[in-house]
């Protein structure tokens, strides 16, 4: 069974730093991966998304990367912002085929002005 | 692209009364839709799956009588909490998934909050 873990469950930096969310998952068997933002009382917003054979993706201060033999991605945001203040979920899907995505508990993200 | 919608984006009801959430893809073909529960401070829970025009297949543990699911087009399916209880509070999220497309990748709506005293 699949499982998706996100560290650290909380994070608070200052802002204009460059950081590092933690997502790993225990079956290296999967199709993709992405990550989402939701802000509270929303619903998600897909950030990047990378297919099993990709290495990274990337999207303005946002880059993913993905080492799928150790079950392991991450995501950097570059010169934090207070906007970017949110919850940060990474989901995998096992198959092309496969219907769903299994998500990770979330980072907590605040940005201190 | 890529927008989906829920509607409403709160509702308030009575205990013993049906609510129907709407979830659409407002600018593409959807033929798979999910939905999921939310509680406070986790992760999103998968309720069920549905495919336009056949039965929803229901998570473990989800009551399929109480959570009636209906996918009737590839732009719209719509969840009805039937004889709602308070502890059916919580928050709902669609999901809709691209017909076309190489990577079927999901898309979330914004949340449908439902309160029942």
């Amino acid at each position: 069974k699949q499982e998706v873990t996100q560290i650290p469950a909380a994070l608070s930096v200052p802002e204009g730093e460059n950081l590092v969310l933690n997502c790993s998952f225990t079956d290296s068997a999967i199709y993709n991966l992405q990550w989402f933002r939701q802000d509270p009382g929303k619903g998600l917003t897909s950030l990047l998304l990378i297919q099993s054979s990709q290495r990274e993706q990337t999207s303005g201060r946002l880059n993913a990367s993905l080492d799928k033999s150790s079950g392991r991605s991450t995501l950097y945001i570059a010169a934090s912002q207070p906007g970017d203040s949110a919850t940060y979920l990474c989901a995998v899907r096992r198959g092309q085929g496969a219907q769903k995505l299994v998500f990770g508990q979330g980072t907590r993200l605040t940005i201190n002005p | 692209g890529a927008v989906v919608s829920q509607h409403p984006s709160w509702v308030i009801c009575k205990s013993g009364t049906s609510v129907k959430i709407e979830c659409r893809s407002l600018d593409f073909q959807a033929t798979t839709m999910f939905w999921y529960r939310q509680f406070p401070k986790q992760s999103l829970m998968l309720m069920a799956t549905s495919n336009e025009g056949s039965k929803a297949t229901y998570e473990q543990g989800v009551e399929k009588d109480k959570f009636l699911i209906n996918h009737a087009s590839l732009t719209l399916s719509t969840l009805t909490v039937t004889s709602a209880h308070p502890e059916d509070s919580s928050f709902y999220i669609c999901s809709a998934r691209r017909s076309s497309g190489p990577y079927n990748e999901q898309f979330f709506g914004p949340g449908t909050r439902l309160t029942v005293l």
